[in-house]
């Protein structure tokens, strides 16, 4: 069983939906990473959560540290968010990321 | 520089050869950070430096790899013997410090990586 476990692995959805992706983990943490990668190219860091939930125009992160779940929200999609959304933890034992394998999100206009 | 550089972007060898991957973190980081992500699959952890030294270097696959940081900014990752197993997209990132027992970390900042094809 992997440590961070995302669903779905594949999401298509139509311009203007409400899309959630979701984050499950299975050590402590220090903090909760979400990031973006679209194809070809870097990652960048969207969030990043140690309790609550954060927003950031259309996108918001939560988190329940007493579940071990964390989800990223996207509000009126649009076809520029297709991308992968990868979940990475900062393990409390250590330094190190552990990622995610990554939710490929298509968004059609 | 404005970012995280990662040079070469494309690296291409032959099996058995000697490379060696450069990142520039952003000016002022002192955690720095090698991943190195497959085709379809989240990155995979290398090793991480706080400073001029490892701390965690337990993702290192084999002995084939290392990596030094020897002024505490830019790393070199030097893969020995190169398998074609080795080939992958090579991340570097860099953050303000990261503690890992502390509540508190600072965003992490990637680079665009180096893309290594080992033939």
């Amino acid at each position: 069983k992997n440590e961070v476990e995302q669903s779905p692995q594949n999401l298509t959805a139509q311009e203007g939906e409400f899309i959630t992706i979701n984050c499950s983990y299975s050590v402590g943490i220090s903090a909760l990473h979400w990031l973006q990668q679209h194809p070809g190219g870097g990652i960048v860091s969207l969030f990043m959560l140690s309790s609550g939930k954060k927003k950031h125009g259309r996108l918001i992160a939560t988190i329940n540290i007493q579940e071990k779940h964390s989800s990223l929200h996207i509000t009126a999609s649009h076809p520029r968010d297709s991308a992968v959304y990868i979940c990475a933890v900062q393990e409390t034992s250590g330094s190190r990321l552990t990622f995610g394998e990554g939710t490929q999100l298509t968004v059609n206009p | 520089g404005a970012g995280v550089s990662q040079t070469p972007s494309n690296k291409v060898t032959e099996k058995g050869k000697y490379v060696e991957l450069r990142c520039d973190p952003i000016s002022g980081h002192t955690a720095l950070y090698w991943y190195r992500q497959s085709l379809g699959q989240g990155p995979e952890f290398l090793i991480y430096f706080q400073g001029t030294g490892a701390a965690d270097d337990s993702g290192l696959p084999n002995d084939r790899f290392f990596a030094v940081r020897p002024e505490g900014s830019v790393s070199t990752l030097k893969i020995q013997r190169t398998e074609r197993g080795d080939s992958a997209v090579y991340l570097c990132a860099s953050s303000l410090w990261a503690q890992g027992v502390s509540s508190y970390n600072s965003p992490l900042h990637f680079g665009n990586g180096t893309r290594l094809t080992v033939t």
